[in-house]
């Protein structure tokens, strides 16, 4: 069976400072890596994507791939309050989209 | 941006009626779509796929009698949840890939079943 594994936290980081998020999955065929952004009772929205193995940076935000350990993380610098949600990797293999259980941030001010 | 919209955003219904819920891609055109059902606090189950011009393909446990889902066109899909019960009531999301790297996901579906 495909997992894509999160730790469901919550993860607790003071304003300002580095939030990391990791994930990790099961298939090695998985092609292309998703983070998603969820607040409560809202559809996730798409944060980051990545394929190739290293970083990629987005303003605040560095995802980071590393195919032979098979974990994609997430980066995000200079915390907000705002960044307070949960967040959800997605790993996918041909049209198949498999979600991690998501990890929910809290930025406190 | 590509943009996936979701309609009705929230809907109300009573138990034993049926309830359609449409996805459309607006700028691109998606020949599979992705149903997700989430209940507070989860993550997103999988419902099942749906594939333009043909059956979608169910998920283990999902009941494709109940939920019926029709793909009639490139840019939309629409489930129904048949006879709808209270234990349905929940958030329902769809998602559309575009190209090899890209999901988008419809702004999703609060059904209450009362």
């Amino acid at each position: 069976q495909k997992e894509v594994e999160q730790n469901s936290g919550p993860l607790s980081v003071p304003e300002g400072a580095i939030a990391s998020l990791n994930c990790t999955y099961s298939d090695r065929g998985s092609q292309s890596f998703f983070w998603y952004r969820q607040y409560s009772g809202k559809s996730p929205e798409l944060i980051m994507f990545i394929y190739s193995n290293g970083d990629k940076e987005d303003g605040r935000f560095t995802a980071q791939l590393n195919k032979a350990s098979q974990y994609v993380s997430l980066l995000i610098r200079d915390s907000q309050p705002s960044d307070s949600a949960t967040y959800l990797c997605a790993v996918r293999a041909g049209n198949m989209l498999t979600f991690g259980g998501g990890t929910r941030l809290m930025v406190k001010p | 941006g590509a943009v996936v919209s979701q309609h009705p955003s929230w809907v109300i219904c009573k138990s034993g009626t049926s309830v359609k819920i449409e996805c459309r891609s607006l700028d691109f055109q998606a020949t599979t779509m992705f149903w997700y059902r989430q209940f507070p606090k989860q993550s997103l189950m999988l419902m099942a796929t749906s594939n333009e011009g043909s059956k979608a393909t169910y998920e283990q446990g999902v009941e494709k009698d109940k939920f019926l889902i029709n793909h009639a066109s490139l840019t939309l899909s629409t489930l129904t949840v048949t006879s709808a019960h209270p234990e349905d009531s929940s958030f329902y999301i769809c998602s559309a890939n575009r190209g090899r790297t890209e999901a988008f996901f419809g702004q999703g579906t609060r059904l209450t079943v009362v």
